[in-house]
């Protein structure tokens, strides 16, 4: 089976950074990606990394280790709107396995 | 972007009836789509892989009698709960990757939240 492994919850200011890890053992691995959901809507997607290294897209930026088996999804200057539920997700071959989700609470 | 819809959005029914949800791939072709379901505040869990012009292949503990996929093109792909049951409510959301474009993300639906009673 797929083990992927991100933190419950995580609060943090309006303006700060936040950092959202997750760490996984796959029975193989095809790149990894990262949803943003909304309650009660469909996931969005944000970055896919498949090489070691920083991936950067505007305030959102994810890193890959795939020696550690090591992620994490860095969110700069964090808005009101940015208060969702994060998805770690690893293709280990042509189907995604997702992460529980890691549920960000941006506060004021 | 590669667009993904789904229908109907919301559905409420008697326990017992059967509700076909459509997932359609609006501007590209998708030789493969997925189904999932994901209960409140938990992630997404894969029920199957729908394949157009065979049959689907359901993840272990997913009864394919229950869910029934057809796949019969390349822009839609439908998910029939038969004979629903109040166990059976939860979000359903579908997803699918451009054909030949394996390496891409998968586009997600908006979903439908479906309500048995």
């Amino acid at each position: 089976g797929q083990n992927i492994d991100q933190p419950t919850e995580m609060t943090a200011t309006e303006g700060a950074i936040v950092q959202i890890n997750c760490t996984y053992q796959t029975s193989g691995f095809n790149g990894l990606f990262w949803y943003q959901q909304h309650a009660g809507e469909a996931p969005t997607f944000l970055s896919y990394n498949v090489l070691d290294g920083l991936e950067e897209k505007g305030r959102f930026s994810s890193f890959l280790s795939r020696s550690k088996g090591y992620s994490y999804l860095l969110l700069k200057e964090l808005q009101m709107k940015d208060s969702a539920s994060y998805l770690c997700a690893v293709r280990p071959d042509y189907k995604l396995s997702f992460g529980a989700g890691t549920t960000v609470t941006v506060r004021a | 972007g590669a667009v993904v819809s789904q229908h109907p959005s919301w559905v409420i029914c008697k326990s017992g009836t059967s509700v076909k949800i459509e997932c359609r791939s609006l501007d590209f072709q998708a030789t493969t789509m997925f189904w999932y379901r994901q209960f409140p505040k938990q992630s997404l869990m894969l029920m199957a892989t729908s394949n157009e012009g065979s049959k689907a292949t359901y993840e272990q503990g997913v009864e394919k009698d229950k869910f029934l996929i057809n796949h019969a093109s390349l822009t839609l792909s439908t998910l029939t709960v038969t004979s629903a049951h109040p166990e059976d409510s939860s979000f359903y959301i579908c997803s699918a990757t451009p054909s030949g474009r394996a390496q891409e993300t998968q586009y997600f639906g908006p979903g439908t939240r479906l309500l048995v009673l």
